[in-house]
């Protein structure tokens, strides 16, 4: 089966940097996004990682490695905004679809 | 934005009822897909369409059906509604493949009595 870890919440302080671990298990991997998801809200994109490394994009960077089965999503200079939950998903080799991690609560404290 | 609209965004109804979602796209994307979220549980499939009248089963399937006649329209149906299906639906839509990034429907809220 495909296993996909991450923290269930995490509480930071407004201004602060937050790192969200994702590790996961699958058979076949093409590529790891990551969400974010406000309460009550849909679900909306921020990144996407298909080779090893760092993406950076503005306050936000995520980071791969692929022979360890693992990425983090770096949010930088907190703000209450950021009050969410960061869903981790892996694209599988193969045309099938993504699978999700449960997702972290992320609280930003003042 | 991509253009996903779901009905209805709230209901409420019996045990026994059927029940139908719909979920409408304006971005001509090929696949789309049915999601339930339930805490503890994070995003699970319900079912997935890689074309019109092209359909298959997620992890979470039983009890439900899906129809898609046109493009634009993903149909999930629930054939007689029990209090487990109570939940928040939500769409997806994706261009290029079953891998690709997803963008997703406001989320219709079902609760069932």
């Amino acid at each position: 089966g495909q296993n996909i870890d991450q923290p269930t919440e995490m509480t930071a302080t407004e201004g602060a940097i937050v790192q969200i671990n994702c590790t996961y298990q699958t058979s076949g991997f093409n590529g790891l996004f990551w969400y974010q998801q406000h309460a009550g809200e849909a679900p909306t994109f921020l990144s996407y990682n298909v080779l090893d490394g760092l993406e950076e994009k503005g306050r936000f960077s995520s980071f791969l490695s692929r022979s360890k089965g693992y990425s983090y999503l770096l949010l930088k200079e907190l703000q209450m905004k950021d009050s969410a939950s960061y869903l981790c998903a892996v694209g599988l080799s193969g045309n099938t679809p993504l699978v999700f991690g449960k997702g972290t609560r992320l609280s930003v404290i003042a | 934005d991509a253009g996903i609209t779901q009905s209805p965004r709230h209901k409420v109804t019996e045990t026994g009822t059927p029940v139908t979602l719909r979920c409408h796209q304006t971005e001509n994307h090929r696949y789309m897909y049915w999601y339930r979220q339930d805490p503890g549980h994070g995003l699970r499939l319900i079912h997935y369409s890689y074309g019109v009248k092209d359909t298959d089963k997620g992890e979470v399937s039983d009890g439900y059906s899906v129809s898609r006649s046109k493009t634009e329209d993903f149909l999930l149906t629930l054939e007689s509604a029990t209090s487990s299906q109570t939940s928040v639906y939500f769409c997806a839509i994706s261009e290029s493949g079953l891998d690709n990034e997803q963008f997703f429907g406001p989320g219709t809220r079902l609760t069932v009595l």
